[in-house]
C-alpha cells in the first residue's frame, strides 16, 4: 500500500497568514493526488485535484504543487472560513490512501 | 446539481449485517465510478470501496475485504454497500462519493452527507 505522510498534524495561524501543508508519498504517485477540506460535522470537500488543479468554485487563495512523492497545499492568506481539517489523498493505486490530516486552528 | 443521499445506517451487534444505500441525482449516474469512504468517531478518513461505472469491477480496502461488497443499480441511480460480519471497529460515518471518472478511481468530486453505523454489543 502507498503510505501518505502529512505534516504538520496541526498548526495555529492567524487570519491573513500564509499556510503550507505537506504530504509525502511512500512511492512515486506522479500527480495522482487531491486535497480535501473538512469542517466539523460536514462531509469533506475537494479543493485541488491532479496535484495542482483548482476545483471549480474554490477560492484562488488555495493552491497545490508537487509531483512524484512530495506535495504541498498552500493557503496564501488564511480566512476565518478556512479553519478546518485538511487531508491529502492518493489515487495512483488501490487501495486509495489518505494522509493523517492537518488541523488548522485559530491562533 | 449533484446530490448524493445515503441511508441505511443504524445500530447493530457484532457479527450482524447492514446494507447502506446512496441515491444519486443531478448527473449521468451510469457514466461515473462511485466510492464509499468512512470516518470513525474523532478519526481521519478511510477509503472503503470503489465500483466502476458499469459495475463490472470493484475494489475494497483490506480492512473490509471478504466482508463488505459494493454494488450498483444503474436503473435506480443507486450504489450500495453490503456489510456482513460487522465488527466494533466498523463503527463510523459512511460517506458515498462520486468519482470524476468512470473506469478507474480518480478521487472524489462530490460527497453525500454521510450515514452513521454503530456496531456495539
Amino acid at each position: 500500500d502507498i503510505q501518505m505522510t502529512q505534516s504538520p498534524s496541526s498548526l495555529s495561524a492567524s487570519v491573513g497568514d500564509r499556510v503550507t501543508i505537506t504530504c509525502r508519498a511512500s512511492q512515486d504517485i506522479i500527480k495522482d493526488l487531491g486535497w480535501y477540506q473538512q469542517k466539523p460535522g460536514k462531509a469533506p470537500k475537494r479543493l485541488i485535484f491532479a496535484a495542482s488543479s483548482l476545483q471549480s468554485g474554490v477560492p484562488s487563495r488555495f493552491s497545490g504543487s508537487g509531483s512524484g512523492t512530495e506535495f504541498t497545499l498552500t493557503i496564501s492568506s488564511l480566512q476565518p472560513e478556512d479553519f478546518a481539517i485538511y487531508y491529502c489523498l492518493q489515487h495512483h493505486d488501490y487501495p486509495l490512501t489518505f494522509g493523517g490530516g492537518t488541523t488548522v486552528e485559530i491562533k | 446539481q449533484v446530490q448524493l443521499v445515503e441511508s441505511g445506517g443504524g445500530v447493530v451487534r457484532p457479527g450482524e449485517s447492514l446494507r447502506l444505500s446512496c441515491e444519486a441525482s443531478g448527473f449521468s449516474f451510469n457514466e461515473y465510478g462511485m466510492h464509499w469512504v468512512r470516518q470513525a468517531p474523532g478519526k481521519g478518513l478511510e477509503w472503503v470501496a470503489f465500483i466502476r461505472y458499469d459495475g463490472n469491477d470493484q475494489y475494497q480496502a483490506d480492512s473490509v475485504k471478504g466482508r463488505f461488497t459494493i454494488l450498483r443499480d444503474n436503473s435506480r441511480n443507486t450504489v450500495y454497500l453490503q456489510m456482513n460480519s460487522l465488527r466494533t471497529e466498523d463503527t463510523a460515518v459512511y460517506y458515498c462519493a462520486k468519482d470524476p471518472r468512470g473506469y478507474t478511481a480518480h478521487g472524489f468530486d462530490y460527497w453525500g452527507q454521510g450515514t452513521l453505523v454503530s456496531v456495539s454489543s
